[in-house]
């Protein structure tokens, strides 16, 4: 059971270019979530998804999409990356909402230069 | 709408000292509270909730928060502090109800230093 895998890492991305950031997670989880954080601003949420193929903004959703086609997967895609979007991303999971555990991933640390 | 202010950006202890990390939260229904903790380069972890049932909450490592509506506070404690322990706490809220239902909302952060 790995739980919530994020890939890559660690990526530099050049201004103006694009990527897509993994998520995975093997718990059968209908909740995922996308998360950025920011030194001293705490995890601010992007989007979310309550299933596959549903998917709803989050707090700070410009810049950024998502799709869900399976329970498993919730990529988040990067388009014209900007140095505003220079952060540590976290996916999460929860099998339902409210008082429901969140479970994250190790992270992917982005550097736009 | 909900929010969580973390009193204390750094807190400094000394090893086997009491930990106090303070959380004050705004809700306009009964909230969820949970205590995150982050390990340098690692994702979060839970530490405890409380969900509405007993107001004093343990969680893991030795470490407790007791849920205050009238002062609408959820202060994580320890007893005595182990060198284990630095690393930065996560306090966040969620919503019973309402428009937030679900959606976590996390405070700043409060990031612990014990020194021998």
């Amino acid at each position: 059971n790995a739980g919530v895998t994020q890939t890559p890492k660690f990526r530099i991305l050049k201004i103006g270019q694009s990527m897509t950031l993994q998520c995975a997670q093997d718990m059968n989880h209908n909740y995922m979530y996308w998360y950025r954080q920011d030194p001293g601003m705490g995890l601010k949420l992007i989007y979310y998804s309550v299933g596959a193929g549903i998917t709803d903004k989050g707090e700070v959703p410009n810049g950024y999409n998502v799709s869900r086609s399976t329970t498993e997967d919730f990529p988040l895609r990067l388009e014209l990356a900007a140095p505003s979007q220079t952060s540590v991303y976290f996916c999460a999971s929860s099998y339902m909402v409210g008082g429901e555990t969140q479970y994250f991933g190790p992270g992917t640390r982005l550097l736009v230069l | 709408a909900q929010s969580v202010t973390q009193l204390g950006s750094h807190v400094s202890v000394s090893e086997g000292a009491l930990v106090l990390l303070r959380c004050n939260y705004s809700s306009s229904v009964p909230p969820y509270l949970f205590w995150y903790v982050q390990y340098p380069n690692q994702g979060l972890q839970l530490l405890l909730k409380y969900t509405s049932a007993a107001t004093l909450v343990k969680g893991i490592n030795g470490f407790e928060a007791e849920f205050k509506k009238s002062e609408t506070s959820f202060h994580l404690t320890k007893p005595s502090a182990h060198m284990s322990d630095a690393a930065e706490y996560f306090c966040a809220v969620s919503s019973a109800g309402g428009t937030s239902y679900g959606k976590l909302t996390f405070g700043q952060g409060t990031i612990l230093t014990v020194h021998p």
